[in-house]
Formats: structure tokens, sequence, C-alpha cells
């Protein structure tokens, strides 16, 4: 089993939209939770931590779920400039596990 | 802050040559890993160091070697490279929390 899941997409939106990407983690001993934004070519970004209590920065707002071990990240207003592969990353012990990311292009 | 930096950019290489892919970071983070990155797979850990002296094993590591002689730099050398070996490679640094990449290197083996 994998030990971080996300769904593929790709998600075509339209500027403006709400967009809402998940993903699942098996280790139930997994300590710190991130995403990262991927663009074309380029290296992986930090976006944000992941807590259990939420955290929010500006349009982007993330969320943990330890008891069914699933991570997800809320876009709000998307814009042209958020298009980008978005990977969901685990930190377990010392090892970092990244999900294979969720495409998402939104259209003007 | 150069953060973290990687050379070469790209590389093409004969199956059998070896050569050492550089990664350097002036953060002053004790930990440092690599990656490599293929179409459907997602990035995968080859090898991972938490401070200078200390190197460790990640999910794909072998054809890989790697030392840790300083807290700045985190070479990866392909002992033998193999076509299987083409791909992109990251190399990441941390403090606390999440990771910092370099641009990454592409690497082709023929």
């Amino acid at each position: 089993r994998k030990e971080v899941e996300q769904d593929p997409g790709p998600f075509n939106v339209p500027e403006g939209a709400t967009v809402a990407f998940n993903c699942t983690y098996s280790n139930s001993a997994s300590q710190s939770f991130f995403w990262y934004r991927q663009d074309c070519r380029k290296e992986p970004k930090l976006l944000m931590s992941v807590y259990s209590s939420g955290n929010e920065d500006g349009r982007f707002t993330a969320q943990l779920n330890r008891a069914s071990q699933y991570i997800s990240l809320l876009i709000r207003d998307s814009k042209l400039s958020d298009s980008a592969t978005y990977l969901c990353v685990v930190l377990t012990g010392n090892q970092f596990y990244f999900g294979t990311g969720t495409s998402l292009t939104v259209i003007p | 802050n150069a953060g973290v930096t990687q050379t070469p950019k790209f590389q093409v290489l004969k199956t059998g040559q070896s050569m050492t892919l550089q990664c350097a970071q002036d953060m002053n983070h004790e930990y440092m890993s690599w990656y490599r990155q293929d179409p459907g797979m997602g990035l995968r850990l080859i090898h991972y160091s938490v401070g200078a002296g200390i190197t460790d094993q990640g999910e794909v590591p072998n054809g890989y070697n790697v030392s840790r002689s300083t807290t700045e730099d985190f070479p990866l050398r392909l002992l033998s490279a193999a076509p299987s070996q083409t791909s992109v490679y990251f190399c990441a640094s941390s403090r606390e929390g999440g990771e910092f990449f370099g641009p990454g290197t592409r690497l082709t083996v023929l």
C-alpha cells in the first residue's frame, strides 16, 4: 500500500471557482503534513503545513483529520496562476513521503 | 541566501559511466535529502542525511551513494549509470517543517 495517495485529477475549473483536493496516508505514526505546489518542469515549493486545528493562508485552507488519516486543501476564488500540480506530503520518522500529485488547471 | 543549489542542470551519460550530482545549501539545515521524480511515480526518496557524518537509505537507494562531510554539501554519486536512472533528481534541505528544494538535475542515460 502506498504511503500517500492522491487523486491525480486533472481538475479543470473556471476562474473564481472553489476547488478541494484530498489525500490519504497509510501510517498512523506520521507526524507532520504538508502541501506543496509544483509548476511544470520546476522544483516543488512548500505551500503550507497542515495542522489538526486547520490552517488558512489567504485563499488556501488546509485541514488534517488524524482519525481518518486524511488531509485536504481548499482553494477559494481560483486564479489562473493557481494552475499547477499540488503534492500532498507526509513526514514519517525521518522520511518525507510524497503523493503523486493532483493537477489543477484554472480556465479563464 | 542562495537556498539549495544543484549542479549540473542537465547531464547526458552513457551506460556504465559514473558521475556525481552536486548539492549545497546555505541555510544551515541539518536534514538533507535526494529524490528522483519520474512520470506517474511522484518523488521517491533515494538517500537522506540528518546531519554531517550521518546518511541513511530511502525508498530507492540501489545504484546511488551519498556522503555528508559538511552541513552544507550532500553529493549524490551514480556508480555505474543505467538507462533506468534517467530521471529528474532533486536535492532538498530542511530544519524543521517542510523541505526546500533545489532546481533539479535532468539526467539522461543512453
